[in-house]
């Protein structure tokens, strides 16, 4: 079955950026979904198909993707910002994968 | 305003059955796939099933293959996962989501969840 990997903790400071990696075969070929999820809420999707973004979300947030590795960069983090984040993909066959999720600090 | 509603969790001993219902609104049910998706206490989310938007095409992981079953009708907006044989690794939060697609597609509106406990 399909796996993705993200490290499990990214942590920066006010006013810097962070990038939350996630590591999968031939990612770029899937379109990369991520997900921020604050504690107590629902996930909320932030960045999808790779690097688009959903209405009303900054444009702080912004994805990328290389041959194995899909990117959410966050600019200017906050506290705000901090959170779980998750990757996402169809695998291509009949399966949605998630990463198992990087927690964001921000010291 | 997109909105999704679940219901239908709670406490159940092992080998028990549920039926989960997500009522949704504010956006033409039909056209737009549907998927559960739980989450474990202090866990990270996992895929449970997907729906299309007709209904024709349903997509279940193996770890839930013949013990949970996904349904929609289209006539009253409602998703429906049907949880049979629970074992106490199913207590989760179930969330229902949508996705921006007839059939696959990111999950662009997710509800609050309804919580399954398995136990004895």
């Amino acid at each position: 079955s399909y796996v993705l990997t993200q490290p499990p903790s990214v942590s920066v400071a006010p006013g810097q950026t962070a990038n939350i990696s996630c590591a999968g075969d031939k990612l770029s070929t899937k379109g990369v979904h991520w997900y921020q999820q604050k504690p107590g809420q629902a996930p909320m999707l932030v960045v999808y198909d790779d690097w688009d973004r959903p209405s009303g979300i900054y444009e702080r947030f912004s994805g990328s993707t290389s041959v194995n590795t899909a990117t959410l960069t966050i600019t200017r983090v906050d506290a705000g910002d901090e959170a779980d984040y998750f990757c996402e993909v169809w695998d291509g066959g009949s399966a949605r994968v998630f990463g198992g999720g990087t927690k964001l600090a921000v010291l | 305003e997109v909105q999704l509603l679940e219901s239908g969790g709670g406490l159940v001993q092992p080998g028990g059955s549920l039926r989960l219902s997500c009522a949704a609104s504010g956006f033409t049910f039909k056209n737009f796939a549907m998927s559960w998706v739980r989450q474990s206490p202090g866990k990270g989310l996992e895929w449970v099933s997907s729906i299309g938007g007709s209904g024709h095409i349903r997509h279940l992981p193996e770890s839930v293959k013949g013990r949970f079953s996904v349904s929609r009708d289209n006539t009253k907006d409602t998703l429906y996962l049907e949880l049979n044989s629970l074992r106490a690794e199913d207590t989760a939060l179930y969330y229902c989501a949508k996705s921006n697609s007839p059939l696959f597609g990111s999950f662009d509106h997710w509800g609050q969840g309804t919580l399954v406990t398995v136990s004895s």
